[in-house]
């Protein structure tokens, strides 16, 4: 069983829609987590942290349930400029951090 | 500001040669990892560096493998012999200590 695992996706949006990612990870241990944004042919980048009481940045929100060892992405509101592929990240300890392989989200027009 | 700087961008190679793959990390971060990528697996570990020193080398895959810190400027990744399964986009990231790794650009690999 994967450390990190993401629906791969492609999830078809149309501008304006609510989309949610979802992901589970396999070590009860996991200290903290994480999404990160990867454009085509680039280097992924921090998009927010995740925290057991949710948190929200603008159109962005991430929730992160420890008993069920599950990490959700919501993004409302959906942009072109949002089509990226999303990498559920945890932080196993000493600063390792293991990524998921990624949610891949198109929006279109 | 210099984000992380890796060279080269792409590199074509054939079957048996050696491969070195450069990072510079951003000045001042202590934490230095280097990545392989593929379809396949995602996003993999190889090794980190703390203050130059390997903390951990476990995902490096065999012994064809090593990677070196000779300053906190400066980190390579050799591949010797290169094989057609390592095709990749090795990253080089920075950091701080978590969360946020900077991450270079990627060395596109191909071996024939």
């Amino acid at each position: 069983r994967k450390e990190v695992e993401q629906d791969p996706g492609p999830f078809n949006v149309p501008e304006g829609a609510t989309v949610a990612f979802n992901c589970t990870y396999s070590n009860s241990a996991s200290q903290s987590f994480f999404w990160y944004r990867q454009d085509c042919r680039k280097e992924p980048k921090l998009l927010m942290s995740v925290y057991s009481s949710g948190n929200e940045d603008g159109r962005f929100t991430a929730q992160l349930n420890r008993a069920s060892q599950y990490i959700s992405l919501l993004i409302r509101d959906s942009k072109l400029s949002d089509s990226a592929t999303y990498l559920c990240v945890v932080n196993t300890g000493f600063q390792k951090l293991v990524f998921g392989t990624g949610t891949r989200l198109l929006v279109s027009p | 500001d210099a984000g992380v700087i890796q060279s080269p961008r792409h590199e074509v190679t054939e079957m048996g040669q050696e491969v070195t793959l450069r990072c510079k990390p951003i000045s001042g971060h202590d934490y230095l990892f280097w990545y392989r990528q593929t379809m396949m697996r995602g996003l993999e570990l190889l090794i980190y560096f703390n203050n130059n020193v390997p903390i951990d080398d476990s995902g490096m895959p065999e012994d064809r493998f090593s990677a070196k810190m000779p300053n906190a400027s400066f980190s390579t990744l050799k591949i010797q012999p290169s094989e057609p399964r390592d095709s990749a986009v090795y990253f080089c990231a920075s950091s701080l200590g978590v969360p946020e790794q900077f991450f270079g650009p990627g060395t596109r690999l191909t071996v024939l």
